[in-house]
């Protein structure tokens, strides 16, 4: 089965503190995995996807395929990252996105 | 030009009553996706369209649940009888139909069965 699981509700650090969201999958061949953010009152907007390989907003993810794990990072949090994080996979051949349950990323001044 | 747009932005029904859905997608994205999120939950897929066809409708939960888009663009969420159950936001999401796209989506209809 497909599935996507973040064990964090909510995460709250310190500005200026690392953050690491955590996302585990589970999967039957190879998924593409994405990061998805929602701002207060804002809509659902794509962070980053793995196969870019980039870095957003100073935020970068790596896909472990051993670990099945596509864990989100930032070595220093800023205020305004404080938000709604949705960790997703699809078929690489562009499909349903299926998504886990969301992390509230808080972070204190 | 204009993102995802979702009409109406709120809904209130009684139960029982029978409520439409609308989403004008980006123009030109020829993949749709119909998602359901209730508090405290991600999103949860219930159909994507390619053109005019359902090419995965395996999310819908059941038969109230009915999905249209006729002619490859605007597409209409149907849900008849409707349930407190039903409760939640209604996300509707587009994308051009190449690998890896990005998907786009709507503000979301917050439908509220009473």
């Amino acid at each position: 089965a497909q599935r996507v699981t973040q064990p964090e509700k909510l995460l709250s650090v310190f500005k200026g503190a690392p953050v690491e969201l955590k996302c585990n999958y589970s999967y039957s061949g190879s998924p593409e995995l994405f990061w998805y953010v929602q701002y207060s009152r804002q809509r659902l907007q794509l962070l980053l996807r793995h196969i870019s390989r980039e870095s957003i907003k100073g935020f970068t993810a790596d896909l472990n395929k051993g670990e099945t794990s596509f864990h989100l990072k930032k070595p220093f949090a800023q205020e305004e990252d404080s938000a709604m994080y949705y960790c997703a996979l699809s078929r690489s051949s562009a499909s349903k996105i299926i998504f886990g349950s969301g992390t509230r990323l808080s972070i204190r001044p | 030009g204009a993102g995802v747009s979702q009409t109406p932005s709120n809904k209130v029904t009684e139960k029982g009553k029978y409520v439409e859905l609308r989403c004008d997608p980006i123009s030109g994205h020829t993949a749709l996706y119909w998602y359901r999120q209730s508090l405290g939950q991600g999103p949860e897929f219930l159909i994507y369209f390619q053109g005019t066809g359902a090419a995965d409708d395996s999310g819908l939960p059941n038969d109230r649940f009915f999905a249209v888009r006729p002619e490859g663009s605007v597409s209409t969420l149907k849900i008849q009888r409707t349930e407190r159950g039903d409760s939640a936001v209604y996300l509707c999401a587009s994308s051009f139909q190449d690998k890896n796209t990005e998907a786009f989506f709507g503000q979301g209809t917050r439908l509220t069965v009473v």
